[in-house]
């Protein structure tokens, strides 16, 4: 069956490094991926978007690389902050437009 | 974008007994969705609620347990049944406006005894 998963449950980074949170997804005929932050007592709250037709994105410090010959997604986090800890989830759509969700990894940032 | 409220924000229910949560959404969409989320875990799509008909359920979801309305454009309630420890989640809505961005309410937080 069709499975997002991440790598790794847990991050934990200085505040100004870089934060790198991989994805991996098995459904190839997922065509638009989505990367999610959820603060505790939240809903996730929508990052950055990627189409299968691009394999880089890049918003406000945060950039999505999409590597589709391995099936493999990452959320790039340029200069962490504190406010930047939460769990984040890949998402990767299906022609029917469902969402299905990865496991989540929780970054931590220490100040 | 789009500002959605959910009702309750948290409950603490007694086995055996039902809750109704509503969804309410400041803008029109043409799609709305219930997730569970379980404590530490992902979200998992229980169904898509279809406007003026019956909603669509995931494998594993029925509608016995979980009903689902959807008056209008702007509104949905999921309702629990029959409620059992096991049901102890947090329930999401979320929209899809015109675009495929997907947006999230904040969440019921349901504990059963």
């Amino acid at each position: 069956g069709e499975s997002v998963g991440l790598h790794l449950p847990t991050l934990s980074v200085q505040e100004g490094d870089n934060s790198i949170i991989n994805c991996a997804y098995s459904n190839s005929a997922s065509d638009y991926f989505i990367w999610y932050k959820q603060e505790s007592g939240k809903g996730p709250q929508f990052i950055i978007d990627i189409r299968s037709n691009m394999d880089k994105r890049q918003g406000q410090r945060v950039t999505v690389l999409l590597n589709k010959t391995v099936k493999h997604l990452s959320l790039q986090i340029a200069a962490t902050q504190p406010g930047d800890s939460a769990v984040y989830f890949c998402a990767e759509n299906t022609n029917a437009g469902k969402s299905t969700f990865g496991d989540g990894t929780t970054l931590t940032v220490k100040p | 974008s789009a500002v959605i409220s959910q009702k309750p924000s948290r409950d603490i229910c007694q086995r055996g007994t039902s809750l109704t949560i509503q969804c309410q959404v400041d803008s029109q969409v043409t799609m709305m969705f219930w997730y569970r989320q379980q404590p530490g875990q992902s979200l998992t799509l229980i169904a898509t609620a279809n406007q003026g008909s019956e909603a669509t359920y995931e494998s594993g979801f029925v509608i016995d347990k979980f009903p689902i309305s959807r008056p209008n454009l702007t509104f949905s309630t999921l309702t629990v049944s029959n409620m059992s420890p096991e049901d102890s989640s947090i329930y999401l809505c979320s929209v899809r406006t015109g675009t495929d961005t997907q947006y999230f309410g904040p969440g019921t937080r349901l504990t059963v005894l």
